[in-house]
């Protein structure tokens, strides 16, 4: 079966510190991935999402960026954080028939 | 641009009573509608979808009624329970491409 991983849990961060996030899936090939940032629990805004190794398609223009470096691994990763860049981000995955997308449990980030 | 929207924000319900949330759309290219259940500092997960060929699909307690000419779905959730209680997300997506469009989401509470 397949599984998607998301770390770490929670992160805090300094304002202008730099950002990785990473997520995996497992139990399929190819997959199309997807980040997402959730504010207060409400409203999921896709950010990023590929079809493929380093084909990333950006959403939203801020301060965050993407990469696919592997068929399975999905990282978002930001130079300097700002404090807007609190939320919760969450990944998730689909297949090449685009049935739906399943979520990792995500990643609570906290700029301080 | 809103192009699922998404009521009631919040809901609250008995124990045993019936849940309903509902999702209006105005793309007509939209072609399959899932909805997703979220918990507190978790994912959201798929909980029950449709496409527009069928009025109704049923899961369980969960039922999804879709009305094709009037542009809207919605979610009942009977004999609701309070481990019901969570943050519903309906969605839609395209017929080409992956990507959902989702509501703004219904945070539901059912008391014991």
């Amino acid at each position: 079966s397949q599984t998607i991983h998301q770390w770490p849990a929670t992160l805090v961060q300094p304002v202008g510190s730099p950002l990785s996030l990473e997520c995996t899936v497992e139990g399929t090939s190819n997959p199309n991935l997807y980040w997402y940032r959730q504010a207060a629990g409400r409203g999921l805004q896709l950010l990023f999402y590929s079809v493929g190794i380093g084909q990333i398609s950006s959403e939203v223009p801020q301060n965050l960026s993407a990469s696919r470096p592997q068929d399975r691994q999905f990282i978002l990763s930001s130079k300097k954080l700002l404090l807007s860049d609190s939320g919760f981000y969450l990944c998730a995955w689909s297949d090449l028939t685009n049935q739906p997308q399943h979520f990792g449990d995500g990643t609570r980030l906290s700029i301080l | 641009q809103q192009q699922v929207k998404q009521s009631p924000q919040s809901l609250i319900v008995q124990k045993g009573g019936i849940s309903i949330i509902n999702c209006a759309y105005e793309n007509t290219a939209f072609d399959y509608f899932p909805w997703y259940q979220q918990f507190p500092g978790k994912g959201p997960a798929l909980l029950i979808a449709i496409r527009p060929d069928v009025s109704e699909k049923k899961e369980g307690r969960f039922t999804i009624s879709f009305n094709k000419s009037a542009k809207q779905f919605s979610l009942h959730i009977m004999d609701s329970q309070p481990g019901d209680s969570a943050t519903y997300f309906c969605a839609a997506k395209e017929t080409s491409g992956s990507r959902l469009t989702f509501g703004e989401g219904t945070q539901l509470t059912v008391n014991p």
